[in-house]
């Protein structure tokens, strides 16, 4: 079946990076983008900006240049997120979603979200 | 960007009533998306192309709307159906979500 598995929990001081990772399967992974999700504790659904998973080409939403970087590993299904400069602010969980349409009807398959904690 | 809002922030619903979250826009759209995400949760893709229901989708659920106004109608609540729902929009780089409407069981 189709899934989006995500890396563990992290947690992190200001300032460090963190990497988190979405590994696809059951489906062909470089036929739809992977689009990266925040959302901080008791808050909303923000768009990050997603990655075209053929071309390995990265489009970030404004609030979200500079510090992301959307990367691939094709050969093994796999999409990353890497957040340098950790803020307190950037402590949210963050989904990966593989979107697209197939044949007319939605393909819309999300990860299970990783929880990034910021702390000193 | 397209900045959309939900109204109401949060309504709570007794078994068998009749609930409508609205979504409007702040331009024109083509299309609205809605989902339903529960507590703990990933969201869920709940209804497209502002009227279609996703796979397994009650038909309770319904969407309509065009331009700026769109909305979700639950016909009859049930107790699952207590969520958080985001509309979302495609038609404008960035897409855009609401700020969610929590949904609980009264």
């Amino acid at each position: 079946q189709i899934q989006l598995v995500q890396s563990g929990p992290e947690l992190k001081k200001p300032g460090e990076s963190v990497k988190i990772s979405c590994k696809a399967s059951g489906y062909t992974f470089t036929n739809y983008g992977m689009y990266w999700v925040k959302q901080a504790p008791g808050q909303g659904l923000q768009y990050m900006g997603w990655i075209n998973t053929e071309t390995g080409k990265p489009t970030y939403a404004d609030d979200f240049k500079g510090r992301f970087v959307f990367f691939l590993e094709t050969s093994a299904s796999t999409a990353y997120l890497q957040i340098n400069n950790l803020k307190n602010e950037d402590m949210a969980t963050y989904f990966c979603a593989s979107v697209g349409y197939y044949d007319g009807t939605p393909f819309d398959y999300w990860g299970q979200g990783v929880m990034v904690t910021v702390s000193s | 960007e397209i900045v959309l809002t939900q109204s109401p922030t949060t309504i709570a619903a007794s078994p068998g009533e009749k609930v409508t979250i609205t979504c409007r826009a702040s331009s024109s759209v083509s299309y609205m998306y809605w989902y339903q995400q529960k507590s703990g949760a990933s969201p869920k893709l709940w209804i497209y192309d502002t009227s279609k229901l996703a796979s397994g989708v009650p038909n309770r659920f319904s969407g309509s709307g065009s331009g700026t106004s769109y909305s979700l109608t639950i016909n009859t609540m049930e107790t699952e159906d207590a969520a958080t729902y985001y509309c979302q929009q495609w038609s404008s780089t960035p897409p855009t979500f609401g700020a969610g409407t929590k949904l609980e069981l009264k």
